[in-house]
Formats: C-alpha cells, structure tokens, sequence
C-alpha cells in the first residue's frame, strides 16, 4: 500500500528566503507525481507533474525535482513571497489511483 | 465557466436530509473523481467514473451515492448521514491517457452536517 508523507508538517520562513519541502514515498512504481497548492477552505491548484521518466520540472520560481529510486521529491521555491502562504500536497500517481501526503502548512512572514 | 466548478459552495445539513452536490467540468475530460477532505487527515479518494463508469469505488458507505451522467457532470447525493461525515468534498477531472494524467480540482463543498 502506498503511503505518502509530507515533511515537516508545518514551516514558517520571513519573505525573501529560499526553501525546500519534502515528500517521500513507499512504492516507487510509480506513473507521475504531482504538488498541489491549497489556500484555506478552497479547492487545490496543480503547481507541477513530473512523469516518472523525468527527474524535475519548472515552473517560475518553483522546481520540483523526482528520484524515484530513493521514494523521494522535493519542491524548491525561490525568493518566497508571502502570497505563497498556503498549503502544499504532494501526490503520487500508481496503478490505480493518486495517493495524497498529508501536507506542509507554509507561512511566508514579510 | 471554466475549469471545474462545484455547488454548493457551502451545505449545512441534518441527519436525515437528503441532498445532493454537483460538480462540472469544461475542460474536455474524460474521467472525474470525488475526494474527502477532513481535518488532520491526507485527502481521501471516494470514486472515480472514467469514461462515464464507475471504475473505483473506495470503500465508501452507501449513504453516499454518485452519478455520473456525462463526462462532464459528476454528482455525489447524500442520505442520513453522520456527524463525522462532516468535510471538504472535492471535485476532480482529468484526461485519462496510458499511466499519465494530471487532475484538476474545483473549489470543493464545505458540508457541515448536524
């Protein structure tokens, strides 16, 4: 059964800062695995997906990088800001269905 | 409308109502799911219709029930229901292709049951 888990569960940094979160995995067959962002109370935004032949993918200030072998991706965001506040999830795409990890709650302090 | 749209946005309910949320998708999807989303716990992936059939149903009791008549309408109707079941219901669709997708959810409905 795969699980997925989100470290650390909570991380408060001041505007401007550079900053990893992490995620790691049990199976490492997987198809893809995707990072979501969620603001309070509202649904999830797809931020980047990363197919399980790639090893990361960019989108602004974001990267994400896969090493399947190890169980383990890394979301890196650049120069914080603090409308990047939010909730971050990691998921990981199997052979049936998408595996959310908890979470990591951020606050970007200006 | 774009995207994936949910409705309500927001349901109080009592135990032995019944109701019914809505979801829709004008992205061109062929497969749409519900979640739950309760407090402290990692999303729960309730059903998935693919093609406009039920392909997985997660273990969910039958107080609740999907309908999936197009594949651009998912709906999750509601019967006696628990004070537990009280969450964020999530709507998700995605183009289903060999192993490689990427879902996109809507705003969710927060159900509050009483």
């Amino acid at each position: 059964k795969q699980e997925v888990t989100q470290i650390p569960a909570a991380l408060s940094v001041p505007e401007g800062e550079n900053l990893v979160l992490n995620c790691s995995f049990t199976d490492s067959a997987i198809y893809n695995l995707q990072w979501f962002r969620q603001d309070p109370g509202k649904g999830l935004t797809s931020l980047l997906l990363i197919q399980s032949s790639q090893r990361e993918q960019t989108s602004g200030r974001l990267n994400a990088s896969l090493d399947k072998s190890s169980g383990r991706s890394t979301l890196y965001i650049a120069a914080s800001q603090p409308g990047d506040s939010a909730t971050y999830l990691c998921a990981v795409k199997g052979a049936q269905k998408l595996v959310f990890g908890q979470g990591t709650r951020l606050t970007i302090n200006p | 409308e774009t995207g994936v749209t949910q409705t309500p946005r927001h349901l109080v309910m009592g135990m032995t109502n019944k109701k019914s949320l809505k979801c829709e998708q004008h992205l061109g999807h062929n497969a749409m799911y519900w979640y739950k989303q309760s407090a402290k716990k990692p999303l729960e992936l309730m059903f998935v219709y693919s093609l406009e059939e039920r392909v997985e149903n997660n273990s969910v009791p039958s107080r609740f029930s999907p309908e999936c008549p197009n594949s651009s309408h998912l709906f999750l109707h509601l019967h006696t229901l628990q004070p537990e079941d009280s969450a964020l219901y999530l709507c998700a669709s995605s183009q289903v292709t060999q192993g490689a997708y990427e879902q996109y959810f809507g705003p969710g409905t927060r159900l509050t049951v009483t």
